[in-house]
């Protein structure tokens, strides 16, 4: 199975900053997708980061807010830009390996943001 | 519109049997994924479906008709262990996951 390990696991934030978080997944991954998950609630699709390329978002998620990179196959990170008690919530890296329409999701373990 | 739906919250006895309904509308469909997510933690892969039928794999069997847009998970002997949420995810014709808002199983001994 593949490995994503994200940072930071945990932060208290304040209203109005940014904070970025990095993701790093292994070798066996070929798609890598950033996901929301707040309380009690499902999984909410950010965006798909796209190597070397601007991130392909969702409906609801703009740039400005949500910046992605992901200048290599194994890296990306997310920031929470100019953050409110909002954007308080779970944020969840993934990754699928090969075989496209089959291919399960790992996820990292994720980032418990809280914004005071 | 594209919709998943599973119960809110289900209970069952250890080592007993239990069953998660899903049923899903969606533009396409590729196929059926069921994931484990414990309290605080990252979901876990559980099982895949594309095509009719059961699909069995330890104690945990997944099932799909995708005639009636329907699934289930079936857990067996359960184990307090297996106290969890379990989302289930239908795979669009643009093989975009769309995801339930999870099902969180109580286990009581």
């Amino acid at each position: 199975s593949a490995v994503i390990s994200q940072k930071p696991s945990r932060d208290i934030c304040q209203r109005g900053t940014s904070l970025t978080i990095q993701c790093q997944v292994d070798s066996q991954v070929t798609m890598m997708f950033w996901y929301r998950q707040q309380p009690g609630q499902s999984l909410t699709l950010i965006a798909t980061a796209n190597q070397g390329s601007e991130a392909t978002y969702e409906s609801g998620f703009v740039i400005d807010k949500f910046p992605i990179s992901r200048p290599n196959l194994t890296f990306s990170t997310l920031t929470v830009s100019n953050m409110s008690p909002e954007d308080s919530s779970i944020y969840l890296c993934s990754g699928r390996t090969p075989g496209y329409d089959t291919g399960e999701l790992f996820f990292g373990e994720g980032s418990r943001l809280t914004v005071l | 519109g594209q919709n998943i739906d599973q119960p809110t919250e289900m209970t069952a006895t250890e080592g007993a049997i239990v069953q998660i309904n899903c049923t899903y509308q969606t533009s396409g469909f590729n196929g059926l994924f069921w994931y484990q997510q414990h309290a605080g933690e990252a979901p876990t892969f559980l099982s895949y479906n594309v095509l009719d039928g059961l699909e069995e794999k330890g104690r945990f069997s997944s099932f799909l008709s995708r005639s009636k847009g329907y699934s289930y998970l079936l857990l067996k002997e359960l184990q307090m262990k297996d106290s969890a949420s379990y989302l289930c995810a239908a795979l669009d014709s643009n093989y975009q996951l769309i995801w339930g808002a999870g099902t969180k199983l109580i286990i009581k001994p």
